[in-house]
């Protein structure tokens, strides 16, 4: 089962910043937070992971909360092509199985 | 882009005969993966690998083999392919520095059992 909770769907104004929450409250302390993505029918896309201090990429901010039980995947100014399903996943990626559960479709709007 | 390169892309056979599916990368990473998408259950891990002649069950090996005979290859086999086994399959990847190492994924298989 999935160790995170996503909403299921949310929409974002082009050009505006996306806000995507994220509650993990019984990840551990080894484990990391990872975010994927996929476009319709492509392969899971992956954007960034963390473990406790916040990350920033190319792609994508990611704040996760003092306590580790939630996050947040931010995406500074949403184009139509970040239209999406994202997935917050939670555990150690190499070497194990990720765990993807109905993630979070984003429909970005212009 | 991670060098991960699925063939064939789309496949359409019958069922009872043998399908073998590849997964290629240039990455020369450790961790091999093969997982199946279908509709309401998201994606779930059939075998993966840990290096060369090294795999594992996943959590939906039943009726699937695998093998990793060189770094850069997986092969993904459907013995006998079931209507059951119509699916998009993903290979991923990922490196052994360290266990915080992302997955990368291809672009999928889309395999059709009729």
């Amino acid at each position: 089962d999935a160790k995170t909770t996503q909403p299921p769907s949310m929409d974002c104004a082009e050009g505006r910043a996306a806000n995507l929450p994220c509650n993990h409250s019984t990840i551990s302390g080894n484990e990391y937070v990872y975010w994927y993505r996929q476009i319709h029918s492509q392969g899971p896309q992956y954007i960034i992971h963390g473990l406790k201090n916040n990350e920033t990429n190319e792609m994508a901010s990611l704040i996760i909360t003092e306590d580790r039980k939630s996050s947040t995947l931010i995406l500074p100014h949403a184009t139509l092509r970040d239209t999406a399903v994202y997935y917050c996943i939670v555990g150690e990626a190499a070497g194990n199985k990720l765990t993807f559960g109905g993630g979070t479709r984003v429909l970005v709007k212009p | 882009d991670a060098g991960i390169t699925q063939s064939p892309r789309h496949k359409v056979t019958e069922t009872g005969t043998p399908v073998t599916l590849r997964c290629h990368q240039t990455e020369n990473h450790r961790y091999m993966y093969w997982y199946r998408q279908d509709p309401g259950h998201g994606l779930r891990l059939i075998h993966y690998s840990y290096g060369v002649k090294d795999t594992d069950k996943g959590e939906v090996s039943d009726g699937y083999s695998v093998s990793r005979s060189k770094t850069e290859d997986f092969l993904l086999t459907l013995e006998s392919a079931t209507s059951s086994q119509t699916s998009v399959y993903f290979c991923a990847i990922s490196s052994d520095r360290g266990g915080n190492q992302p997955q990368h994924f291809g672009d999928g298989t889309r395999l059709s059992i009729l």
